[in-house]
């Protein structure tokens, strides 16, 4: 298994303002993603954070809304600029050993953002 | 699209009692289907993850089934416990990394 920390647990924030959330793996791994779980709904993938190069964005999220870092196997963090209540969600990092399809992928504990 | 659904949206159990849950995907091409756990107020756990080639699985009280020709999974939970109260999410993979959720199944287990 692995054990995921993410920093902040939760936030409140007020509107155009920015919020950085920190994961931190336990050991190196391959794989981590960012994810949305936005209020009764279930997990969106936002990106594949890549180690040393530009994070992978799925459709409908962009680089200018959710900068993504990796600076290490084990850390990266998930910006949310300029937010506004529709940001309101919670925030996941996962995290897979390999890059093997099988692999189980593991979830950190989310941040719960709100936007006021 | 590839798709992932859940029925039921929401079940009450009560505490000894079983119960299975149903999930129906479209994805294409099948990889692997897994099955979570997701606690209120945290990120999802996994329970089983099974490949084209396997049609039943079991973790503790939890087996999963898949028919890959029918693209039909189910979880079943034997003997409930209050503590399997938690949403259970159906995520399906294609050949790669990236993984399809289901909306999921709320379970609540009452005494």
């Amino acid at each position: 298994s692995a054990v995921i920390s993410q920093k902040p647990s939760r936030d409140i924030c007020q509107r155009g303002t920015s919020l950085t959330i920190q994961c931190q793996v336990d050991s190196q791994v391959t794989m981590m993603f960012w994810y949305r779980q936005q209020p009764g709904q279930s997990l969106t993938l936002i990106a594949t954070a890549n180690q040393g190069s530009e994070a992978t964005y799925e459709s409908g999220f962009v680089i200018d809304k959710f900068p993504i870092s990796r600076p290490n196997l084990t850390f990266s963090t998930l910006t949310v600029s300029n937010m506004s209540p529709e940001d309101s969600s919670i925030y996941l990092c996962s995290v897979q050993r390999s890059s093997t399809a099988t692999d189980t992928q593991y979830f950190g504990p989310g941040t719960r953002l709100t936007v006021l | 699209k590839n798709q992932v659904e859940q029925s039921p949206q929401s079940l009450i159990i009560l505490e000894g009692k079983n119960c299975t849950l149903q999930c129906n995907y479209t994805v294409s091409p099948f990889s692997n289907l897994r099955w979570y756990k997701q606690d209120t107020g945290r990120g999802p756990v996994s329970l089983t993850i099974m490949t084209f080639s396997e049609n039943t699985k079991s973790n503790g009280r939890y087996t999963a089934t898949l028919d890959a020709d029918t693209k039909q999974s189910s979880l079943h939970i034997t003997a409930s416990q209050l503590s399997d109260s938690a949403s259970y999410i159906c995520v399906v993979s294609a050949d790669d990394y990236k993984l399809s959720f289901g909306a999921g199944t709320t379970v609540t287990v009452r005494a």
